[in-house]
C-alpha cells in the first residue's frame, strides 16, 4: 500500500497569503495525484487532477506541482472561500489512498 | 451532468450487514470509468473502500476485503455496497462516487451517514 503523508497538519494563513502544501507518497505515483477540497457538511471537490492539471471550474490561483513521491498544491493568493480542509489521493496501484489532510485556517 | 445519490439505512446494529445503493444519473455506468465508495469517519479522513469497473473486475480495500462486496445493477444504472459483521469503527459517512487513473475522483456523491449503534 502506498502510504500518503501530508504536511503540515494544520497552516494558519491570512487572507491574501500565498499557502504552499505539501504532500509524500512512500514510493513513486507516476503523476497520478490528485487533491481535494472539502468544506464542513460537503463531500470532497476535485481541485488538481494528474498532479497539475485544474480540474472544470477551479480557479487559477490553485496550482499543482511535483513528480515521483513529493508534491505540492499552492494557493497563491488565499481568498475567505479557501479556508478548508485539503487531501492528496493517489490512483497509481490500488489500493487508492489518502494523505490525512491539512486544514488552512484563518490566522 | 452526471449525479450520484446514495442511500441506505442510517443505522446498523452491531454484527450486521451494511447495505448502500448509488443510483447514477446523466452518465451510464457501463461507459467507462470506476465506480467505487469512500468513506469519512466523523472528523477523520478519507478511506477508499472499493470499486467496481463494468467490464467485471472488483477492487477491495486489503484491510475491509473479508468483509465487502460491491456489485451493480446496470439496468438501473445502480452500484451497490455490502459490509458485514459492522462495528462502531465503521460509523462513517459514506461516498459514492467515479474515478480514474488519470483524472481522479471527479464526481461525489452528497454522502450518506452511517451510525453503527445498537
Amino acid at each position: 500500500e502506498i502510504v500518503m503523508t501530508q504536511s503540515p497538519a494544520t497552516l494558519s494563513m491570512s487572507p491574501g497569503e500565498r499557502a504552499t502544501l505539501s504532500c509524500r507518497a512512500s514510493q513513486s505515483v507516476n503523476s497520478r495525484l490528485a487533491w481535494y477540497q472539502q468544506k464542513p457538511g460537503q463531500p470532497p471537490r476535485l481541485l488538481i487532477y494528474g498532479t497539475s492539471t485544474r480540474a472544470t471550474g477551479i480557479p487559477a490561483r490553485f496550482s499543482g506541482s511535483g513528480s515521483g513521491t513529493e508534491f505540492t498544491l499552492t494557493i497563491s493568493s488565499l481568498q475567505s472561500e479557501d479556508f478548508a480542509v485539503y487531501y492528496c489521493q493517489q490512483s497509481d496501484n490500488w489500493p487508492l489512498t489518502f494523505g490525512g489532510g491539512t486544514r488552512v485556517e484563518i490566522k | 451532468q452526471v449525479q450520484l445519490q446514495e442511500s441506505g439505512p442510517g443505522l446498523v446494529k452491531p454484527s450486521e450487514t451494511l447495505s448502500l445503493t448509488c443510483a447514477v444519473s446523466g452518465y451510464s455506468i457501463t461507459n467507462g470509468y470506476f465506480w467505487g465508495w469512500i468513506r469519512q469517519p466523523p472528523g477523520k479522513g478519507l478511506e477508499w473502500i472499493a470499486t467496481i469497473y463494468l467490464s467485471g473486475s472488483s477492487y477491495y480495500n486489503p484491510s475491509l476485503k473479508s468483509r465487502l462486496t460491491i456489485s451493480a445493477d446496470t439496468p438501473k444504472n445502480e452500484f451497490s455496497l455490502k459490509l458485514s459483521s459492522v462495528t462502531a469503527a465503521d460509523t462513517a459517512v459514506y461516498y459514492c462516487a467515479r474515478h480514474s487513473y488519470n483524472y481522479g475522483v471527479d464526481y461525489w456523491g452528497q454522502g450518506t451517514l452511517v451510525t453503527v449503534s445498537s
